[in-house]
């Protein structure tokens, strides 16, 4: 199996603040590479797929980089309810994996 | 719109067998394959399954094969997991996910229910 892993695991940033997640994965993956977004007590929201693609009705302030085993989830301008833990997933080789998340915080 | 409904959890005892629904509507269901992903309390994501969308393939995660057995109903509309022999450690939110990408395997999730809670306790 593909072992993804995130940091950091945790993040405190202001509103406004740029914020860097990082995923690695213990293989290529190429772009098969999502990032979902999970609030407490609610199920994961898909925001980035393909690595970089947008998932539709998502704010551009999420962006996504990165192929083979380094990628990156960045939010541009940290909002309130941009309080979440983020994971990434890896959709190249069955069985799917994710990484053990980001929990961000709001200063 | 889109909807995923789940039913079908509870606590159960170990060794024991329940299964799991997922009513869907609001787009055409037997266009897309569909999986199971569990989260244990205060834990991380894990694939459980997947079901392609015409029920010719699946596949399982290692901790739960010869177990668990997806299955899919599209006169129903319907995802089921059925789990047997449980034990403590399936004790989980399970979710039921829609593959992102009509007629073939993506695997990217963009649609998910609400989550039902199974426990597995004595």
């Amino acid at each position: 199996d593909i072992q993804m892993t995130q940091s950091p695991s945790y993040v405190s940033a202001s509103v406004g603040d740029r914020v860097t997640i990082t995923c690695r994965a213990s293989q290529g993956s190429s772009s098969w590479l999502g990032w979902y977004q999970q609030k407490p007590g609610k199920a994961p929201k898909l925001l980035i797929y393909a690595a970089s693609s947008l998932q539709s009705g998502v704010p551009s302030r999420f962006s996504g980089s990165g192929s083979g085993t380094d990628f990156t989830l960045t939010i541009s301008s940290l909002q309130p309810e941009d309080s979440a833990t983020y994971y990434c997933q890896q959709a190249y080789n069955f069985p799917p994996t994710f990484g053990g998340g980001t929990k961000v915080e709001i200063k | 719109q889109v909807q995923l409904v789940e039913s079908g959890g509870g606590v159960v005892q170990p060794g024991r067998s329940l299964r799991l629904s997922c009513a869907a509507s609001g787009f055409t269901f037997n266009d897309y394959a569909f999986h199971w992903v569990r989260q244990a309390p205060g834990k991380g994501l894990e694939w459980v399954s997947v079901i392609s969308y015409d029920a010719i393939n699946t596949y399982y995660a290692d901790s739960v094969k010869g177990r668990f057995t997806i299955s899919r109903d599209n006169s129903k509309n319907t995802l089921y997991l059925q789990m047997d022999s449980l034990r403590a450690e399936d004790t989980a939110v399970y979710y039921c996910a829609r593959d992102k990408q009509n007629g073939v395997l993506s695997p990217f999730f963009d649609y998910w229910g609400q989550g039902t809670l199974v426990t597995v306790s004595s």
